[in-house]
């Protein structure tokens, strides 16, 4: 069965830090995986995904970036955190066979100060 | 682009029908997909409808109307552990757009 795993949970950075937030893929090949953020009390904004190793497309203009080293593995960064890059940041994947369901980590919640 | 709106809160009591609303605006459209979001956690899939009509998966259903562009998600016999944020969702070339979400509280 496949699996996601996203980690950290809870990250607490101050303003102006490096980010790394990692999320691995286990039991599929060539997933499409995406990165996602939730404001508190809001829907999931799409800022990343990709179809395979090293195609990243980036949804909204920001401050953070993404990159797929490996076919189940996704990374979402920044060189330089700010305070509205606080929320909830969700890694997903699915298949091009089964787009019309995403399957999503566990999250992290990111509070920069 | 896509847009899709739903209502904030809906409040319903234990063992009650409740109907949470989805009313969609995009360009191109493939099909309305439903998820659930527990207070802390993950969204979860609930279900997908590509054509018009009513699915149905134990106690919730899913409807869809496209000429309409409405659809909704419909939780019977509801439960405490139903308490938790509902958000509809439009997929489009492998990419989902969500709405805000609907907060369903179940009340004793």
């Amino acid at each position: 069965s496949q699996t996601i795993h996203q980690w950290p949970a809870t990250l607490v950075q101050p303003v102006g830090s490096p980010l790394s937030l990692e999320c691995t893929v286990e039991g599929t090949s060539n997933p499409n995986l995406y990165w996602y953020r939730q404001a508190a009390g809001r829907g999931l904004q799409l800022l990343f995904y990709s179809v395979g190793i090293g195609q990243i497309s980036s949804e909204v203009p920001q401050n953070l970036s993404a990159s797929r080293p490996q076919d189940r593995q996704f990374i979402l960064s920044s060189k330089k955190l700010l305070l509205s890059d606080s929320g909830f940041y969700l890694c997903a994947w699915n298949t091009g066979a089964t787009n019309e369901k995403l399957f999503f980590g566990s999250g992290t919640q990111l509070s920069v100060l | 682009g896509q847009s899709l709106e739903q209502p904030s809160e809906v409040t319903a009591v234990e063992g009650a029908i409740v109907q949470i609303n989805c009313t969609y605006q995009t360009s191109g459209f493939y099909g309305l997909s439903w998820y659930q979001q527990h207070d802390g956690g993950a969204p979860t899939f609930l279900s997908y409808n590509a054509l018009d009509g009513l699915e149905e998966t134990g106690r919730f259903s899913s409807f869809l109307s496209r000429s309409d562009s409405y659809g909704y998600l419909l939780l019977q016999e509801l439960q405490m552990k139903d308490s938790a944020s509902y958000f509809c969702a439009v997929p489009n070339a492998g990419k989902s757009t969500f709405g805000d979400g609907t907060t369903l509280t179940v009340k004793p």
